[in-house]
């Protein structure tokens, strides 16, 4: 099966960083790939589709990239609101696998 | 809209059978879709279950294979998941979800149920 892998488990920054998180894929699976946000106590949000689309309503500082086997998810510019858990899943096969997740704390 | 909402016993036994139903609402229910089941262990990652595809087929995680099985009734809009033989390892917060369009991404998720398996 496709594994997926993140780095780093854990992100320091600061309010107002630029921060990117990377998720690599054990086998080619295009651009389907997508990341979603978990709180404590909730189910993920979906951030991001086929790799670079942005869902509805999720703000603009969020940016995808990649195809292949590397990905990177992009805060240009992190708000409070984004101190969470980072989740990238490949649906290039059924199983739909996701990463282990990325937790972005505060500095 | 469309929203998800998980049901069941929020405590089992171990070597019991786990039994939980999603209700689907505010949207289309139908084989369209893949109607899916994931777990997420406290603190830890996201597991997938098994699923309905939108072939009307299911289909299971190979670890768990041998224990699962989904099914579908769409007259009441809703699909089930049942897990013979837990043990404390399957105790975990269990989600339903909705696949977007015709991928295994989810769009729409269930606020999840949280499943402890204790005797």
């Amino acid at each position: 099966d496709i594994q997926m892998t993140q780095s780093p488990s854990t992100l320091s920054a600061s309010v107002g960083d630029r921060i990117t998180i990377t998720c690599r894929a054990s086998q080619t699976i295009s651009t389907s790939l997508a990341w979603y946000q978990q709180k404590p106590g909730k189910p993920p949000k979906m951030l991001i589709f086929q790799a670079s689309s942005l869902e509805s309503g999720v703000p603009s500082r969020f940016s995808g990239s990649g195809s292949g086997t590397e990905f990177t998810l992009t805060i240009s510019s992190l708000q409070p609101d984004d101190f969470a858990t980072y989740y990238c899943q490949q649906y290039n096969s059924f199983s739909g696998t996701f990463g282990q997740g990325t937790k972005v704390e505060i500095k | 809209q469309v929203q998800l909402q998980e049901s069941g016993p929020g405590l089992v036994k171990p070597s019991q059978t786990l039994f939980l139903t999603c209700t689907v609402s505010g949207g289309s229910f139908s084989y369209g879709y893949y109607w899916r089941w994931i777990r997420q262990p406290a603190g830890k990652g996201l597991e997938w279950i098994g699923h309905f595809s939108p072939t009307g087929s299911a289909n299971y995680n190979p670890s768990l294979r041998s224990r699962v099985s989904v099914s579908v009734d769409t007259s009441k809009s809703q699909f089930s998941l049942k897990l013979t033989s837990v043990t404390a390892a399957d105790a975990a917060v269990y989600y339903c979800a909705r696949g977007k369009m015709n991928t295994v991404a989810v769009d729409s998720w269930g606020q999840g149920t949280l499943v402890t398996v204790s005797s």
